[in-house]
């Protein structure tokens, strides 16, 4: 099994729906991540949590929305999806220390809204 | 916002022969400079990684060389080989930030 699981992998939705994406984690790792991928953009943070009670914005926050529900879940939420939040979607985790250290990233979700 | 530059956008190597990827950055405050790999559906996953008090930093048939002055990192591939054709971002973290400023990406296609 993955240590960093995402679902779903793949999503199709409209405008304006609300969409969740979940990620949970058997690493036993506090910090968490949500990045997302264009194509020619490379990955952009969107949120991060180093542990259950710290939440922070990243580059691309706005319209999105997170919760950490335990150590190992992290949740992304599109509150109203819109065409360009059409893309690939990942979830990271990285041990507690100085610095970044390595992330470990799930296999992804890929959203589409229509 | 940092600016992270990597060339080339797609790169086509021989089987063993030596694929090169460049990193170029605006600030000179980077306190680490990784590379990621990503296979076709699958996420990222650290390939090898610099700190700046270390110009090179070798792993197997991968080198990273650090030139500071030139404010640029480099990912050397020897030996290509067909299992090495994947995506490759350079990541480096500011030291003033939390966050990693990712490249485009590197498609990187081995030819047998």
């Amino acid at each position: 099994d993955a240590d960093v699981t995402q679902t779903p992998r793949n999503r199709i939705t409209k405008t304006g729906k609300r969409i969740m994406l979940e990620c949970s984690q058997t690493k036993g790792h506090d910090r968490m991540y949500w990045y997302r991928q264009d194509p020619g953009l490379g990955l952009r943070l969107i949120y991060y949590s180093f542990d259950v009670k710290d939440i922070n914005k990243g580059e691309i926050s706005d319209g999105y929305s997170v919760s950490r529900q335990a150590q190992a879940k992290f949740s992304l939420s599109l509150e109203s999806a819109i065409p360009n939040q059409t893309a690939l979607y990942f979830c990271a985790t990285s041990v507690t220390g100085v610095g970044v250290g390595e992330l470990f990233f799930g296999e992804g979700s890929r959203l589409t809204v229509l | 916002q940092q600016q992270v530059k990597q060339s080339p956008q797609s790169l086509i190597v021989q089987k063993g022969g030596i694929s090169i990827i460049n990193c170029a950055y605006e600030n000179t405050a980077f306190d680490y400079f990784p590379w990621y790999q990503q296979f076709p559906g699958k996420g990222p996953a650290l390939l090898i990684a610099i700190r700046p008090d270390v110009s090179e930093k070798k792993e197997g048939r991968f080198t990273i060389s650090f030139n500071k002055s030139a404010k640029q990192f480099s990912l050397h591939i020897m030996d290509s080989q067909p299992g090495d054709s994947a995506t490759y971002f350079c990541a480096p973290k500011p030291n003033s930030n939390y966050q990693l400023i990712w490249g485009a990406g590197t498609k990187l296609i081995i030819k047998p």
